[in-house]
């Protein structure tokens, strides 16, 4: 079973600039996590959707934003892009039976260069 | 809160040395997962092991080892005989099964471990 993917893997961006990440999760997972990955601090959650509805947030501004299609890909937005954004951000997908939280497996991630 | 502490920033070993992992965590709540995972160079979290709140049975597999003890809230993980493939960054995750943080993983600093030949 092929693993999560994300694309692009590489990014170089401006300060203004937007910027669309997507992941593509495990076959069959419904659930996907963002995760930012920084290393002053360390790695932290953005969001979690599933069914293509927002289930839970993090402690990120509004200019970060995603969402989820009916195939259960996502995309994460980050918008008028500062120099602190430039991260490793982590895509990770998990099961979701009958509401529980299944383990979380990760792709490879988008690093973010905002210059 | 849920909190990880992760108190190694690094360690170095050289090849077929033992080397232990410490993961401390705090939480309020009586039902939750501890998880660890491993970032080699590439940047991809690999998943190793998830460990139920109900469930302190030690876990082995292969060189791999974790110790739960729920009376020191750690979860600590031991490679035997260590080679130059483990060396990578290891994280030590908790998550909620229940409330508003339900689902979300909480990680801790992680171990930089670098094994010499």
């Amino acid at each position: 079973k092929a693993g999560v993917t994300q694309t692009p893997r590489y990014l170089i961006k401006t300060r203004g600039q937007q910027v669309t990440l997507s992941c593509s999760p495990i076959s069959g997972h419904r659930s996907v996590s963002w995760y930012q990955q920084t290393p002053g601090q360390g790695l932290q959650f953005l969001f979690e959707y599933f069914s293509e509805t927002q289930r839970n947030k993090g402690n990120f501004p509004g200019r970060f934003s995603g969402r989820q299609f009916s195939n259960s890909r996502s995309e994460m937005n980050v918008s008028t892009l500062e120099l602190g954004d430039s991260a490793l951000y982590l895509c990770a997908s998990s099961l979701d039976v009958g509401g529980a939280r299944e383990t979380q497996y990760f792709g490879p991630g988008t690093r973010l260069l905002v210059l | 809160a849920q909190k990880v502490t992760q108190a190694q920033t690094e360690i170095s070993v050289v090849e077929k040395e033992d080397v232990t992992l410490d993961c401390v965590y705090e939480t309020r709540d009586t039902t939750y997962y501890l998880f660890w995972y491993k970032q080699p160079p590439s940047g991809e979290l690999v998943f190793l092991i998830r460990r139920n709140s109900f469930d302190e049975q030690n876990e082995i597999s292969g060189r791999y080892s974790w110790n739960f003890q729920k009376s020191t809230s750690s979860f600590n993980f031991t490679i035997t005989a260590s080679q130059v493939v483990d060396s990578a960054v290891y994280f030590c995750a908790l998550s909620s099964i229940g409330g508003s943080t339900l689902g979300r993983l909480y990680f801790g600093r992680g171990t930089q471990l670098t094994v010499w030949p």
